[in-house]
C-alpha cells in the first residue's frame, strides 16, 4: 500500500506564483524525500528532510516536515514554466526494509 | 558522464513473449532497482538488489526476474506469466544500500504489449 499520499492530484497556476503540494504518511518515518519527473522521463532527488528536520530549503524549494501530524510540504516559489512537472514525495518506514514507498504524485502545470 | 542508462527506450511485445530491459549505472552505486510506473500512478517496487549476485522481490515481483551478476547491470525480464505489462519501467540505483540515500533514476522504458 502506497505510505505517502500527495494533495492536490493536480494543481494549475501561473507563472510567479508560489505552488505548495502536500505529503501525507502512515507509519513513522526516517526521513522523507521530493522528487520531480518530467513527462516521459526518471525521476530526478529534490530533496530530502530527515524526521528530527522540521524545514529544508534548496534554492526557490521548501520543504516542510510535520511529524505530529505526518506530513510534509512541497513549496516551489516564483514558479517559472519549466517546474511543470510531477512531484512525488517517498518515505521510508522506521524499522521497515531497505526501501522507499512513492506517493501517487501532484501534476504541476506553470502557464506562462 | 556518470549516470544510469536504460534501453531501449521504447518496446513492443507480443503477449506470450518475454523481453528483457537492459539497466547499466557507472555511478559505482551498490544497490539498483526497478520500478513500474502506470497513467496516473506512482512508482511501484518490483525487485531490489543491495549487492552483486542478490537481490530481493519488491512488492510486485510476479511475473518478473531479475539477474545482478555485475555491480553495474541490472536487467529486468518481464515474462509471458505478467499478465499486464504495459507500462513505464524506471530503473534506480543508490550510492548504499541505505533506505535514506538518494535514488538516481534512468529515463525509462515504455513497454506495450501488441
Amino acid at each position: 500500500s502506497q505510505q505517502g499520499e500527495e494533495d492536490p492530484q493536480a494543481l494549475s497556476i501561473q507563472e510567479g506564483e508560489n505552488a505548495t503540494m502536500n505529503c501525507s504518511y502512515k507509519t513513522s518515518i526516517n526521513n522523507l524525500q521530493w522528487y520531480r519527473q518530467n513527462s516521459g522521463r526518471g525521476l530526478v532527488h529534490l530533496i530530502l528532510i530527515r524526521s528530527n528536520e522540521r524545514e529544508k530549503h534548496s534554492g526557490r524549494l521548501r520543504v516542510t516536515l510535520d511529524t505530529s501530524k505526518k506530513s510534509s510540504s512541497l513549496l516551489i516559489t516564483a514558479s517559472r514554466a519549466a517546474d511543470t512537472a510531477s512531484y512525488f514525495c517517498a518515505t521510508d518506514a522506521q524499522g521497515g526494509s531497505e526501501k522507499l514507498v512513492f506517493g501517487k504524485g501532484t501534476k504541476l502545470t506553470v502557464n506562462p | 558522464d556518470g549516470g544510469i542508462t536504460q534501453s531501449p527506450k521504447y518496446l513492443f511485445r507480443k503477449e506470450g513473449q518475454n523481453v528483457t530491459l537492459s539497466c547499466e549505472q557507472n555511478l559505482n552505486h551498490d544497490a539498483m532497482y526497478w520500478y513500474r510506473q502506470d497513467p496516473g500512478q506512482g512508482l511501484r517496487l518490483i525487485y531490489y538488489s543491495q549487492i552483486v549476485n542478490d537481490f530481493q522481490k519488491g512488492d510486485i515481483a510476479e511475473g518478473y526476474s531479475v539477474s545482478r551478476e555485475k555491480k553495474e547491470s541490472f536487467p529486468l525480464t518481464v515474462t509471458s506469466a505478467q499478465k499486464n505489462p504495459t507500462a513505464f519501467y524506471l530503473c534506480a540505483s543508490t550510492k548504499t544500500s541505505g533506505r535514506w540515500d538518494e535514488q538516481f533514476f534512468g529515463p525509462g522504458t515504455r513497454l506495450t504489449v501488441l
